[in-house]
């Protein structure tokens, strides 16, 4: 099956710094790659939808000065969440839409950040 | 009324029983319907893939979509302890556009 790495795996970091998840598909390009947010006993929420090449689409409530994405090719998007404060601690989660089959995605194992 | 409905449970049952998970959707438009598993602290893990109505089969699972009632199930049969995590169902109107999320059932099988 597809298979999609998220990298890396566990965050901590300072209150005020920058942190940058990858999220990559390894055995299929992904001209459509999706960040989730996810909180504690909650479900995914959709942050913004990446397409290789052009800006990201943001839902409503997702500042996109905070949240920094970049889909440079068609396997690796990057989420950065800049000047992190500890509201932002959450589990980020990728998926890739796989174009070329079934249009299904798969999902990246996820991310937990901790903003000390 | 939000977009997808799905009770958040929890679901307890003894081993081997049978599972039935349910979502119920409001738009008319969603055409692709999945099933995701998520063990904690850990990203879904595709289950389940159906394309408008009708019924799939995968081993122990049968996912069935009733777009007339805008209605989707998972049936897990012979439910083991492993199958113990939180069960989302998930719908999209085409293969890119971003999933609907239901709130996910946490389900414990129990030995």
């Amino acid at each position: 099956g597809a298979v999609v790495s998220q990298h890396p795996s566990r965050v901590i970091c300072k209150s005020g710094t920058s942190v940058k998840i990858e999220c990559r598909s390894l055995d299929f390009q992904a001209t459509t790659m999706f960040w989730y947010r996810q909180f504690p006993k909650q479900s995914l929420m959709l942050m913004a939808t990446s397409n290789e090449g052009s800006k990201a689409t943001y839902e409503q409530g997702v500042e996109k000065d905070k949240f920094l994405i970049n889909h440079a090719s068609l396997t690796l998007s990057t989420l950065t969440v800049t000047s992190a404060h500890p509201e932002d601690s959450s589990f980020y989660i990728c998926s890739a839409s796989d174009s070329t089959g079934t249009d299904t995605q798969y999902f990246g194992p996820g991310t937990r950040l901790t903003v000390l | 009324q939000k977009e997808v409905e799905q009770d958040p449970g929890p679901l307890s049952v003894p081993e081997g029983a049978i599972v039935s998970l349910n979502c119920t959707y409001s738009n008319s438009a969603f055409q692709y319907f999945m099933w995701y598993r998520q063990y904690s602290r850990k990203g879904p893990e595709l289950l389940m893939y159906t394309y408008s109505s009708g019924n799939k089969e995968d081993g122990r699972f049968t996912a069935q979509v009733d777009k007339s009632s805008k209605y989707i199930s998972l049936f897990i049969r012979d439910s083991q302890p492993s199958d113990s995590a939180t069960y989302l169902c998930a719908m999209s109107k085409t293969g890119n556009t971003p999933l609907v999320f239901g709130k996910g059932t946490r389900l414990s099988v129990i030995a």
